[in-house]
């Protein structure tokens, strides 16, 4: 059961544009909605998270976009960069619970 | 100063076989984490561990049995390896068992059973 679906499954930017990535939700419990950054060859690591008491969260050139009534929330990189080719990774989870369901992933590539 | 390292990198190994991978956090993290990630990326859990207790076991074929001899600590052993075992396998730490815990993942180990 996939609780958390994510698209597109690659995306192809050029540099300086932006890059937006979406994920949507079907546990309305779920509480909790970090983004993880996964180079090639690396394991994944934290970028950002959001709670749904806010509608947006701003972290340098990233920004999570969360819509409550939709059951959704995007990930929008401002002028992208080739360093941020990765695959992102979206996910959902109860604060009040143990795990992290994860999205499907995205692979990013930024062309110079 | 590798925060969640695991060994080995790299596996090849034949069908049948019993293999383990090993995980380590320097992190001082009460719990551990082993994800399956497909040739697809699809990143799943497998196993959690919370100060040496299992608290998370998903529907995972009972071939793969973990072990937390500590928290610092938390292996997987699988036996009878299969072809669709192919994959590669996180580690992953974090202070604590809820989601909003950053997860700390390792560098994973590749597994390509042949």
């Amino acid at each position: 059961q996939q609780q958390v679906k994510q698209s597109p499954q690659s995306l192809i930017v050029q540099k300086g544009g932006i890059s937006i990535i979406n994920c949507a939700y079907e546990n309305t419990a779920f509480d909790y909605f970090p983004w993880y950054q996964q180079f090639p060859g690396k394991g994944p690591a934290l970028l950002i998270a959001i709670r749904p008491d806010v509608s947006e969260k701003k972290e340098g050139r990233f920004t999570i976009s969360f819509n409550k009534s939709a059951k959704q929330f995007s990930l929008h990189i401002m002028d992208s960069q080739p360093g941020d080719s990765a695959t992102y990774f979206c996910a959902a989870g109860l604060a009040s619970g143990s795990r992290l369901t994860f999205g499907e992933g995205t692979q990013l590539t930024v062309n110079p | 100063d590798t925060a969640v390292s695991q060994t080995p990198k790299y596996l090849v190994t034949q069908m049948g076989n019993d293999k383990s991978i090993k995980c380590e956090q320097n992190l001082g993290h009460d719990t551990m984490y082993w994800y399956k990630q497909d040739s697809k990326k699809f990143l799943k859990i497998m196993f959690s561990y919370n100060n040496k207790e299992l608290i998370i076991n998903e529907t995972v074929p009972n071939r793969f049995s973990p072990k937390s001899p500590d928290k610092a600590h938390l292996n997987l052993h699988i036996n009878s390896l299969e072809l669709g075992d192919s994959a590669v396998y996180f580690c992953a730490s974090s202070r604590g068992t809820v989601p909003q815990e950053t997860q700390y993942f390792g560098p994973g180990t590749r597994l390509l059973v042949l």
